[in-house]
């Protein structure tokens, strides 16, 4: 069974840019699996960030960017806000309308 | 573009429970209806998915059998049906809509308790 690999925790600094990635357990992400990024706080609904490895969903700001990093996915935060504080999702599209999330990555902003 | 989704369930283990997802401003016979549980303090799962108007459906291989997802394309509705329900069903359900997911139900409540 497929399973995406996320870092269970990241902290970063206010003002300061941290990349979090998205793998698989067996080979390479790359742009066929179309990666995506969203961000949840909790109790609330996911919130699109990125889509496609590197759209921006509407309203996103330009601080997040995504990539594709070596074999994984990326998404980058740069200039870190204290509101960044929340858990982030990754997701791959794995053909035939089928989808795998990733075990999310919980963001501390300190 | 709005989702909304229905409210709170409570149900018996053994039961079923059937959660929709409505969504308005806009026509969606060819987007996708997504569904994602996330488990009390857990990760998002995808559940499956259907596009109303070709009928097609896609399960997640751990709901293979005991998910249903159907949808009514004359009113942009999409539907999952949970059977035989155990404890481990018990989980906040979020629809999401077209390929990128790009807008989000508010997330219904199931409970599975005796």
């Amino acid at each position: 069974q497929t399973v995406v690999t996320q870092e269970p925790s990241f902290s970063v600094s206010p003002g300061g840019t941290v990349t979090l990635t998205c793998g698989l357990s067996s080979g390479s992400v790359s742009i066929s699996y179309y990666p995506s990024w969203y961000q949840q706080t909790p109790g609330q609904a996911p919130r699109t960030l990125i889509y496609s490895t590197n759209i921006r969903s509407s309203g996103v700001p330009d601080r997040f960017s995504g990539s594709i990093l070596g074999n994984k996915a990326a998404l980058t935060i740069t200039g870190a806000q204290a509101d960044d504080e929340s858990d982030y999702y990754c997701m791959l599209s794995m053909g035939s309308g089928n989808h795998v999330f990733g075990g999310g990555t919980k963001l501390t902003v300190l | 573009v709005q989702v909304v989704q229905s409210g709170a369930e409570v149900k018996k283990p053994g039961s079923s429970v059937k959660v929709s997802c409505k969504a308005s401003g806009g026509s969606f016979s060819s987007y996708s209806f997504n569904w994602v549980r996330q488990a009390p303090g857990q990760g998002l799962e995808w559940v499956g998915g259907i596009i109303p108007g070709f009928g097609t459906t896609n399960y997640a291989p751990n709901f293979q059998g005991s998910v249903t997802i159907t949808a009514d394309k004359s009113s942009n509705t999409a539907y999952m049906e949970l059977s035989s329900l155990t404890s481990e069903d018990t989980a906040l359900y979020f629809c999401a809509l077209g390929s990128t997911f790009d807008h989000w139900g508010q997330g219904t409540p199931v409970t599975v308790s005796s």
